[in-house]
């Protein structure tokens, strides 16, 4: 079935070093969503991109959709303590609102003052 | 404003013994939902979803179950679980495409 690829599995990053994580699909995805899980809670939604070659940014953070539609990143400068958690994407390969959402296998980041 | 209810908020239950975990979600009607479990460490399974009263659309097998007796009421169910069925448990909700999710159950089967 459809699912996203996403590495590394595990991130240790200094404070103040930047970091990326990477999304992939075998197939042409309709939209990509990124998500926010700390320690212990729900994961909390971030982001969408729908636009090929989309870039956005959130303070820190920024975030691109691939020209193909089929691969996406996530991209952290001067990582804070506050940046620990798992991040995740999660694709969506069809526009209907009814469309499934995978999620991939997650970035967990550990960040070391 | 639209919320998503679950619960319990952590469950310790014997092996072979039933399950029932409960999400409602208020502010909406006819609502996408989900059903995702995360193993220790591990990213989100999708297990459960359903577009509407009585749609269930089933992700992998398993030995759970899942119910929509009503428009904003999705429940997970077993019968008899297996120590392999520990884990957290999300409710979600799905809105032009974004996903809310309920605070999860931590299940522990011992």
């Amino acid at each position: 079935g459809q699912q996203v690829m996403q590495i590394p599995q595990y991130q240790h990053v200094q404070e103040g070093e930047d970091f990326t994580t990477y999304c992939n699909s075998s197939t042409t995805l309709s939209n990509i969503q990124w998500y926010k899980q700390r320690p212990g809670g729900h994961p909390v939604f971030l982001i969408q991109l729908v636009k090929s070659g989309e870039v956005k940014k959130q303070k820190r953070l920024t975030f691109q959709f691939g020209e193909a539609k089929k691969n996406s990143s996530l991209h952290i400068t001067a990582t804070q303590t506050t940046d620990v958690g798992t991040y995740f994407c999660a694709g969506s390969w069809t526009t209907d609102s009814w469309g499934k959402l995978q999620f991939g296998a997650g970035t967990q980041v550990v960040v070391t003052p | 404003s639209q919320t998503i209810h679950q619960w319990p908020a952590t469950l310790v239950q014997p092996v072979g013994s039933p399950l029932s975990l409960e999400c409602t979600v208020e502010g909406t009607s006819n609502p996408n939902l989900y059903w995702y479990r995360q193993a220790a460490g591990r990213g989100l399974q999708l297990l459960f979803y359903s577009v509407g009263i009585g749609q269930i659309s089933s992700e992998v097998p398993q030995n759970l179950s899942a119910s929509r007796p009503q428009d904003r009421q999705f429940i997970l169910s077993s019968k008899k679980l297996l120590l392999s069925d520990s884990g957290f448990y999300l409710c979600a909700w799905l809105m032009n495409t974004e996903a809310f999710f309920g605070q999860g159950t931590r299940l522990t089967v011992v």
